[in-house]
């Protein structure tokens, strides 16, 4: 089956300070990838979608030079959060499509945890 | 996109059959009901996919009645790993970028 994978699992960094986050598809090709954000006790809100090779497109509300998306490759795309703040602490998930025969089917990374302090 | 209803919570027992209704009165005709689970500080799992009538797989079954308006989630003879939250999303036929919505889910809570 497809997986995906993120790295780091978890990350704890202080105001101010920028944080990557990355997402790869391990066995599979992934044009499109998808960032979500989670909140405690929530569920998951889309915060844009990457597309390799071309800019990402943000959803509304969601600050496109706070949080850097970059998919260089077919297989990786990253989410950087520029000078982090305590509110963007939060479940940073990302997700890609891969045909199964599943319409629209998206394999989902295990999640980065931010903490800012 | 069709917005989906469901419970917020529910609870059940080891070995009892546990059934999430979902409504989506608005959903289109190119549109399929899938399920995801997600386990906490975990990214959510595909469960289930279907259009109308009946699905079941080794997971669980979904049932879509006639109008399609609704769907139910069933899970045979639940366990105290099927602890987690269920999202029911509707998925756009026509959805040219292949995105998901999702709704609050339901937090399942299995007890002992």
């Amino acid at each position: 089956g497809a997986v995906v994978s993120q790295h780091p699992s978890w990350v704890i960094c202080k105001s101010g300070t920028s944080v990557k986050i990355e997402c790869r598809s391990l066995d599979f090709q992934a044009t499109t990838m998808f960032w979500y954000r989670q909140f405690p006790k929530q569920s998951l809100m889309l915060m844009a979608t990457s597309n390799e090779g071309s800019k990402a497109t943000y959803e509304q509300g969601v600050e496109k030079d706070k949080f850097l998306i970059n998919h260089a490759s077919l297989t990786l795309s990253t989410l950087t959060v520029t000078s982090a703040h305590p509110e963007d602490s939060s479940f940073y998930i990302c997700s890609a499509s891969w045909t199964s025969g599943i319409y629209n089917e998206q394999f989902f990374g295990p999640g980065t945890r931010l903490t800012v302090l | 996109l069709a917005k989906t209803t469901q419970p917020i919570s529910m609870d059940s027992y080891e070995g009892q059959e546990v059934n999430i209704t979902c409504s989506h009165n608005n959903i289109a005709t190119n549109d399929y009901i899938t399920w995801y689970q997600q386990f906490p500080s975990q990214g959510p799992r595909f469960i289930i996919q279907g259009y109308k009538t009946k699905v079941t797989n080794e997971v669980a079954s979904l049932f879509i009645p006639a109008d399609r308006k609704s769907s139910t989630l069933s899970l045979p003879r639940v366990s105290l790993s099927d602890t987690a939250v269920y999202y029911c999303l509707v998925v756009g036929g026509n959805n040219a970028g292949n995105m998901l919505t999702f709704g609050g889910g339901t937090r399942l809570m299995v007890k002992p």
